[in-house]
């Protein structure tokens, strides 16, 4: 099956600071790509669409500017959490679709942890 | 809207035991839908998915879920658990847009 790399697993970063989570599809182009957010004993939390070479589509209460988007290449994307606060702690995942209707390939995610 | 019901935030059954993971939605049309598996401290695998056709679907490690379009479920099920099985299984259906829409997830305990 196809391969989703997200980098890093884990990150502690200081609030304040800003940290660059990459999602990247190793064997195959991505036409859209997927950014989730887990919080503790919830579900998935879609919060934006990327497709390469546009800007990208937020989800309803989701801060453009503090989670930023950018999908370079058909195999790459990042999520850049800007000024990072204790409640930015979650995880997040990606995933990366081939197309419409075929399945979606997820990363493993990332552990992020403000203090 | 379309909404994804998982009825049961925790199961618990014994090693050897039936598992039964109840999944509902509600949609005006047809949607494809999917069961994936989250490991501890690993990403999402997909389990099975339905997309046409039989709508008894079979899927990795056992695992199987049949469509029931009167019912509005797809419920996942395996004969027999295996202390492998502990983990979290999440229910997603997706529509022409692709995005998917998900359950609250299903935290299956399996005991010795």
């Amino acid at each position: 099956g196809a391969v989703v790399s997200q980098h890093p697993s884990r990150v502690i970063c200081k609030s304040g600071t800003s940290v660059k989570i990459e999602c990247r599809s190793l064997d195959f182009q991505a036409t859209t790509m997927f950014w989730y957010r887990q919080f503790p004993k919830q579900s998935l939390m879609l919060m934006a669409t990327s497709n390469e070479g546009s800007k990208a589509t937020y989800e309803q209460g989701v801060e453009k500017d503090k989670f930023l988007i950018n999908h370079a290449s058909l195999t790459l994307s990042t999520l850049t959490v800007t000024s990072a606060h204790p409640e930015d702690s979650s995880f997040y995942i990606c995933s990366a679709d081939r197309g419409m209707n075929t399945e979606a390939f997820f990363g493993q995610g990332t552990r992020l942890t403000v203090v | 809207a379309q909404s994804v019901t998982q009825l049961g935030s925790h199961v618990s059954v014994s090693e050897g035991a039936l598992v039964l993971l109840r999944c509902n939605y509600s949609s005006s049309v047809p949607p494809y839908l999917f069961w994936y598996v989250q490991y501890p401290n690993q990403g999402l695998q997909l389990l099975l998915k339905y997309t046409t056709g039989a709508t008894l679907v079979k899927g990795i490690n056992g695992f199987e879920a049949e469509f029931k379009k009167s019912e509005t479920s797809f419920h996942l099920t395996k004969p027999s658990a295996h202390m492998s099985d502990a983990a979290e299984y999440f229910c997603a259906v997706s529509h022409s847009n692709y995005q998917l829409i998900w359950g609250a997830g299903t935290k299956l305990i399996i005991k010795p």
